[in-house]
C-alpha cells in the first residue's frame, strides 16, 4: 500500500489570508502528481498536473510547487476567498496508477 | 452537457440485492475507472478499463463486476450487496492509460445498503 499524506487535514482561515498545504509521497519513483479541488456535493476537478520536468504551476491566486527529491508538493492560495472553500486532494502516480490522499478541507471565513 | 455522468446519484437498497451503477463519458477518453470513497474519505481504485479492456483490477470482492460495452461506458454491477458496500462510488475517465493529463470525475453515487 502506497501512502500519500496530506496535511493539515482541515484548515480555517479568514478571507484575505494566504495559506498553504502539503502533499507528501514516496520519493523513490515519480511519474506524475495531480491536485484536485473538490467542492461539497460535486466531483473533484483537476487543478494542476505536475510532471517530472514541470515548473511551478499557477492558476489565478492558486499555485503549486513540486519537490520530487524529498517527496512533497505544496499548494498555495494567496488572498483566500470564501469561494475557495473546498477539499484539495492530491494524487500521486509512481508509474502505474494514481494513489489519492485524503485531502485538506479548507474553509474560508468571510 | 455533463462530461462524465453517473446514474443513479443515490441508491438505497437491501442487503442481498443485486444493483448496477452506470457511467458514461462523452469526452472521447480511452480509459475509465471506478473508485470507492471509503469511510476515511480515501479514494481507492477498484477497476480501470482501456478501450473496453480491463487493465487494473484491485482486490475487490468478486461480487463487484465491471462491464464495458464500449469505451464510452463503464458500468459497475454488484451482486449480493452487503452492509459494508455502503460508500460513495466515483466513475472517472482519462485521455489515456496513465491518466497523466488528469482525471475527469463523475458526481458520485451514494450507495446505502440497509
Amino acid at each position: 500500500i502506497l501512502n500519500v499524506e496530506q496535511s493539515p487535514q482541515s484548515l480555517h482561515v479568514q478571507e484575505g489570508d494566504s495559506t498553504n498545504f502539503t502533499c507528501s509521497f514516496p520519493s523513490s519513483n515519480f511519474y506524475a502528481l495531480h491536485w484536485y479541488r473538490w467542492e461539497t456535493a460535486k466531483s473533484p476537478e483537476a487543478l494542476f498536473v505536475m510532471t517530472l520536468n514541470g515548473d511551478e504551476k499557477k492558476k489565478g491566486q492558486i499555485s503549486a510547487t513540486l519537490n520530487t527529491k524529498e517527496g512533497y508538493s505544496y499548494l498555495y492560495i494567496k488572498g483566500s476567498q470564501p469561494e475557495d472553500s473546498a477539499t484539495y486532494l492530491c494524487a500521486f502516480n509512481p508509474g502505474n496508477q494514481f494513489y489519492f490522499g485524503t485531502g485538506t478541507s479548507l474553509t474560508v471565513i468571510p | 452537457d455533463t462530461a462524465v455522468s453517473q446514474t443513479p446519484k443515490y441508491l438505497v437498497t437491501q442487503m442481498g440485492n443485486d444493483k448496477s451503477i452506470k457511467c458514461e463519458q462523452n469526452l472521447g477518453h480511452d480509459t475509465m475507472y471506478w473508485y470507492k470513497q471509503d469511510s476515511k474519505k480515501f479514494l481507492k481504485i477498484m477497476f480501470s478499463y482501456n478501450n473496453k479492456e480491463l487493465i487494473i483490477n484491485e482486490t475487490v470482492p468478486n461480487r463487484f463486476s465491471p462491464k464495458s460495452p464500449d469505451k464510452a461506458h463503464l458500468n459497475l454491477h454488484i451482486n449480493s450487496l452487503e452492509l459494508g458496500d455502503s460508500a460513495v462510488y466515483f466513475c472517472a475517465s482519462s485521455q489515456e492509460t496513465t491518466g497523466v493529463y488528469g482525471y475527469t470525475f463523475g458526481s458520485g453515487t451514494r450507495l446505502t445498503v440497509v
